[in-house]
């Protein structure tokens, strides 16, 4: 596709929900990304894939938060059994892979846990 | 501690008053410095990589440059529409491939 795709774009859920948030990379990008982004602060980093590995996993907060990367295409974050400081965006990039390579981002899923 | 630091956290110009954003980073071996726009409710729109100390690059009414230490991103005659959070992020040695970002400049222009 023309650019990183997500969704859903809105996720309002209860607390102790499963989510799964779904992200395209575009065409041809090996790298993939997750990045977090609570209210007014800056993005932490969840985890990376190159292909359908998981080189880092440095960044995911809990063993609630899992990703998988299914065809070096689609991936999937899911978060079990939701808490309310889950509430925050869930950004998707992805890059050509190489180092140095620009990181493309979309434009995020809003998860509130209420 | 390898870290990114953006300063100030917010700045406020009044539309055509040339400005700077400092990021300053402590990380080794720097592989690239990426500079970042973002709107409300909008994912982060790439701006510019810089590479090595010295390098510069321009677009439109931005220029970002680099030194060893801390990388500017100079706003010059702004207008309203670049109004934005403006973030700052590097890849480097010990980090794999990720981007590991500052919190980032708020920057309002008023008309």
């Amino acid at each position: 596709g023309a650019g990183v795709s997500q969704s859903p774009s809105n996720k309002v859920t209860e607390k102790g929900k499963d989510v799964e948030l779904r992200c395209d990379p575009i065409s041809g990008h090996t790298a993939l990304y997750w990045y977090r982004q609570r209210l007014g602060q800056g993005l932490e980093f969840l985890i990376y894939f190159q292909g359908n590995s998981a080189p880092d996993k440095s960044g995911l907060p809990s063993d609630r938060f899992s990703a998988e990367r299914t065809g070096e295409s689609v991936s999937t974050l899911t978060i079990q059994r939701t808490q309310q400081e889950d509430s925050a965006v869930y950004l998707c990039a992805s890059s050509l892979g190489s180092v140095g390579n620009t990181i493309y981002f979309g434009e995020g899923s809003w998860l509130t846990v209420v | 501690e390898d870290q990114v630091t953006q300063s100030p956290e917010a700045l406020r110009l009044q539309e055509g008053e040339s400005s700077s954003l400092n990021c300053s980073y402590t990380v080794s071996g720097l592989r690239g410095l990426f500079w970042y726009r973002q709107d409300p409710g909008k994912g982060p729109e790439f701006l510019f990589t810089l590479y090595s100390a010295g390098e510069e690059k321009e677009k439109e009414r931005l220029k970002a440059t680099l030194t060893k230490k801390e990388s500017f991103l100079h706003i010059t005659a702004p207008k309203p529409e670049d109004s934005a959070t403006y973030l700052c992020a590097v890849k480097y040695g010990g980090a794999t491939n990720k981007l590991i970002f500052g919190t980032g400049t708020l920057l309002a222009v008023q008309p």
